[in-house]
């Protein structure tokens, strides 16, 4: 099993900041089979990267995802209100599917 | 645009079974995967598995004993069904679109394990 780990765990930025997430895999992630979601409280996860980098359909271009094998980047280039949530990375290169422990970007 | 609902008993009894249903609507549950992921309250997400139209599954490891899933393409719905659960089983269910990765999700349901 593929374990992930995502750091930092809590990240305090203002509106208008660049979040940098990473997600570290335990092994190497194959053709980078790796997406990222966005969870905010009471909803149900959303899709914002699929393939480690391309964007899910709708998702601002601010939204940016690069990496290969264990090493997974996503990076919001500039903070809206709305991007403050918890982020989980996940891959999909080998069963069983497993997702990283989340990161909370909140506000400073 | 597809819509997917869990519907199911929100409490269910230590040892006994744990049974929720998906309804997919807005679209056809042929011809793609469908996937359960639940989330104890508080905390990360957790793959439970994956049903293809056809039938077939693939389940995480750590719940295959005792979790099973169905397909029923009729009523364009899918199932979890998970035996003898504990209070390490409640959580909020998501059913999903996609056995990789998922771009549509239900809204969720919270089912807590208490006697």
């Amino acid at each position: 099993e593929i374990v992930l780990t995502q750091s930092p765990g809590t990240l305090s930025l203002s509106p208008g900041e660049r979040a940098t997430l990473s997600c570290r895999a335990s092994q190497s992630v194959s053709s980078s089979y790796l997406v990222w979601y966005q969870q905010k409280p009471g909803q149900a996860p959303r899709l914002l990267i699929y393939g480690a980098s391309s964007r899910a359909t709708g998702i601002p271009d601010r939204f940016s995802g690069s990496g290969s094998g264990t090493d997974f980047t996503l990076t919001i280039s500039r903070l809206e209100p709305e991007d403050f949530a918890v982020y989980y990375c996940q891959q999909y290169g080998s069963l069983p599917l497993t997702f990283g422990p989340g990161t909370k970007v909140g506000i400073k | 645009q597809v819509q997917l609902q869990e519907s199911g008993p929100g409490l269910v009894k230590p040892s006994e079974t744990l049974s929720l249903t998906c309804t997919v609507s807005g679209g056809s549950i042929s011809n793609n995967y469908w996937s359960w992921i639940r989330q104890p309250a508080g905390k990360g997400l957790e793959w439970v598995g994956r049903i293809s139209a056809s039938g077939s599954t693939n389940l995480n490891p750590s719940l295959k004993s005792r979790v099973s899933m169905s397909v029923d393409t009729s009523k364009n719905q899918f199932s979890l069904s998970l035996s003898s659960v504990t209070a390490a089983d409640t959580a909020v269910y998501y059913c999903a679109r996609g056995g990789s990765y998922n771009n549509y999700w239900g809204q969720g349901t919270l089912v807590t394990v208490s006697s």
